[in-house]
């Protein structure tokens, strides 16, 4: 079945620690995209990328880093420069001027 | 900047009963529109999409949604709620700012349906 992977679901993170999320596609799709969820926020953008090694900041891209190697994978760190990581992360992926696809979600917790 | 504002942060509705959620959005051409749906601590499930053409569109689970320019407005219909519709909804418009790609999606803050029996 073709889809959106993400992984871990469920991700603890120490203060001061860096930790990777995961987010692999076999939809074939040039473009790929990672949000954050907040109650009540709605989704945010943080990066994107449409080609392989190439990507772009978006609205809360700081203490955040992303990598775009494969076509289907698009690794999301977050590092310790972000303040409040404690949220629900979804990745996304779509063909260009086509709706998104999104995966189900890695959340993280910061103890 | 483009936005997107859905004024109801919750709705509830008896099941059997019509639903109609809002949805305004801040534009300056053109919007693709979305509406997608998502069940506590899953992902996001596209219910359907608007480019262009006719301003009624259909999507899954019996849901439509009508494009109004004239209102800047995608309100999301259903004639009759079943129980599983209770999740949140929202609504999404194409970004096209300097930093953002064509496709990326600015969201509005969602509204939560829940269904009374």
């Amino acid at each position: 079945d073709g889809g959106i992977t993400q992984s871990p679901k469920y991700l603890f993170r120490k203060e001061g620690q860096n930790v990777t999320l995961s987010c692999e596609q076999n939809l074939n799709h040039d473009a790929m995209y990672w949000y954050r969820q907040d109650p009540g926020q709605g989704l945010r953008l943080i990066y994107y990328s449409q080609i392989v090694n190439d990507f772009q900041k978006g609205d809360i891209a700081e203490g955040y880093s992303v990598s775009r190697e494969k076509k289907e994978s698009f690794p999301l760190t977050v590092t310790s420069a972000q303040k409040n990581p404690t949220a629900f992360y979804l990745c996304a992926s779509s063909m260009a001027g086509n709706e998104q696809f999104f995966g189900p979600g890695t959340r993280l917790t910061v103890l | 900047a483009q936005s997107v504002t859905q004024p109801d942060i919750h709705i509830t509705v008896s099941e059997g009963a019509s639903l109609e959620l809002r949805c305004n959005y801040s534009y300056g051409a053109t919007p693709y529109l979305f509406w997608y749906v998502q069940s506590p601590g899953q992902g996001l499930q596209l219910l359907l999409k608007y480019f262009s053409g006719d301003t009624l569109v259909q999507g899954i689970k019996g849901f439509e949604a009508e494009f109004k320019r004239s209102q800047s407005s995608f309100n999301l219909r259903k004639p009759s709620v079943h129980w599983s519709d209770a999740a949140e909804y929202f609504c999404a418009v194409e970004s096209l700012s300097a930093n953002q790609a064509g496709t990326a999606l600015i969201f509005g803050k969602g509204t939560t349906l829940s269904v009374s029996s």
